[in-house]
């Protein structure tokens, strides 16, 4: 069966510093994995995805992540964290069991605080 | 309106009442989802329609009734809920379920319900 596991409920930055939010996956098939992000009150954003073309992805607002088989992660990273960042982050990977069906996994979300 | 609106923002009901949510999408999508966000919980995928047709149902209690009347409009009609059913509902559309294709997900900004 897929899972998806945040390894942190929380993190904390200031602004301005490195932003690293964990990400690791189980999967006996080829996934595809992607980071949403969620602003208060707002709905879901896609950040970026991973469908196995380069292992490092490029997202919007300065977002990477880099995609590790064998480490089995999809960490996402910001060089330098921003007030706006605030927000709640999902690691997502797909069922390819129910690829027709349109079925993503969610982590249970880690929440960025930046500091001033 | 662009993108994926949802009505109401906020409902408060009791567990006798029927209410309904309701979701648009303006992005010319034929796939619209409904996901449950719980409180320290993952978010969950509850049903799929693809070209208005139901495509998954997530094992949900039958006092959750969805329906697609095109694929632009997706409901959620609710009758004797439970207090445990509180949670953010959120709807999503895609080009299609198919995440063969990659699809992204776009969400609307959620229903927050609480079942008294």
């Amino acid at each position: 069966a897929q899972s998806v596991t945040q390894l942190d409920s929380h993190v904390s930055v200031s602004e301005g510093t490195p932003v690293l939010l964990r990400c690791n996956y189980s999967s006996s098939y080829s996934p595809s994995l992607f980071w949403y992000v969620q602003h208060p009150n707002k709905g879901l954003q896609l950040l970026l995805k991973y469908t196995s073309a380069a292992t490092l992805v490029k997202g919007i607002n300065g977002f990477e992540a880099e995609f590790k088989k064998s480490e089995t992660s999809f960490h996402l990273t910001k060089p330098s964290a921003h007030m706006s960042d605030a927000a709640e982050y999902f690691c997502v990977v797909s069922d390819p069991r129910s690829s027709n069906t349109g079925k993503l996994i969610f982590g249970q979300g880690t929440t960025l605080q930046v500091k001033p | 309106e662009t993108g994926v609106t949802q009505t109401p923002r906020h409902l408060v009901m009791g567990m006798t009442n029927k209410k309904s949510l309701k979701c648009e999408q303006h992005l010319g999508h034929n796939a619209m989802y409904w996901y449950k966000q719980s409180a320290k919980k993952p978010l969950e995928l509850m049903f799929v329609y693809n070209f208005k047709e139901q495509t998954e149902n997530n094992s949900v209690p039958s006092r959750f009734s969805p329906e697609c009347p095109n694929s632009s409009h997706l409901f959620l009609h609710l009758h004797t809920l439970q207090p445990e059913d509180s949670a953010l509902y959120l709807c999503a559309s895609s080009q299609d379920s198919n995440l063969l294709s990659y699809n992204e997900q776009f969400f609307g900004p959620g229903t927050r319900l609480t079942v008294l």
